[in-house]
């Protein structure tokens, strides 16, 4: 299986803060990487899919970047509503896989 | 408005047995591969189990094969697990997820998701 680590596993951050998380796979998973919000007892939110591509109606402050191995997901400016947990996820192999998480609390 | 319901939750013994239904509407539910995904307390996320659009293709995490069953209802718009053989590290909320694309084959991106249902496997 691919592995996925996220760092860090959590921060503390301001809102109006630019805030980067980082998510490495274990072997090249080309673009094939997708990054979720979750909040405390919702469902995981789609932010991004292949690395870079917006989901409809997400804003603009989000942005995910990398191939291969390397990856990042970066919030240009923390709003009070993007406290959550971040979790990134391979869809390159099977099965797929997530990241252990990245919970962004309020400094 | 798409979206998907599940239900079925509920406590049960160790080895015991539970069925997971997932209600979907707002989308043509046989042209979409479906998928369960597992949060165990204070975890992240964990594929369980995949389907095609017709039922024919199934895969499963090498933690569930051979105890859980993943199908559907075309007619009922309707996605199943039956787990069995249950454990207590089987314990989690349970969330069925629609694939992005649809027709043909699967991407493993996951825009739509339920609201999750929680098993507990507790005696």
């Amino acid at each position: 299986d691919i592995q996925m680590t996220q760092s860090p596993s959590s921060l503390s951050a301001s809102v109006g803060d630019r805030v980067t998380i980082t998510c490495r796979a274990s072997q090249s998973i080309s673009s094939y990487l997708n990054w979720y919000q979750q909040k405390p007892g919702k469902a995981p939110k789609l932010l991004i899919s292949a690395a870079s591509s917006l989901q409809s109606g997400v804003p603009s402050r989000f942005s995910g970047s990398g191939s291969g191995t390397d990856f990042t997901l970066t919030i240009s400016s923390l709003q009070p509503e993007d406290f959550a947990t971040y979790y990134c996820q391979q869809s390159y192999g099977t099965p797929p896989t997530f990241g252990g998480g990245t919970k962004v609390e309020i400094k | 408005e798409v979206q998907l319901v599940e239900s079925g939750g509920g406590l049960v013994q160790p080895g015991g047995s539970l069925r997971l239904s997932c209600a979907a509407s707002g989308f043509t539910f046989s042209n979409f591969w479906m998928y369960w995904v597992r949060q165990a307390p204070g975890k992240g996320l964990v594929w369980v189990s995949r389907i095609n659009g017709d039922g024919s293709r199934t895969a499963y995490a090498d933690s569930v094969k051979g105890r859980f069953t993943i199908s559907r209802d075309n007619a009922k718009n309707t996605l199943y697990l039956q787990m069995s053989s249950l454990r207590a590290d089987d314990t989690a909320v349970y969330y069925c997820a629609r694939d992005a694309q649809y027709g043909g084959s699967y991407t493993a991106v996951f825009p739509i998701w339920g609201q999750g249902t929680t098993v507990t496997v507790s005696s």
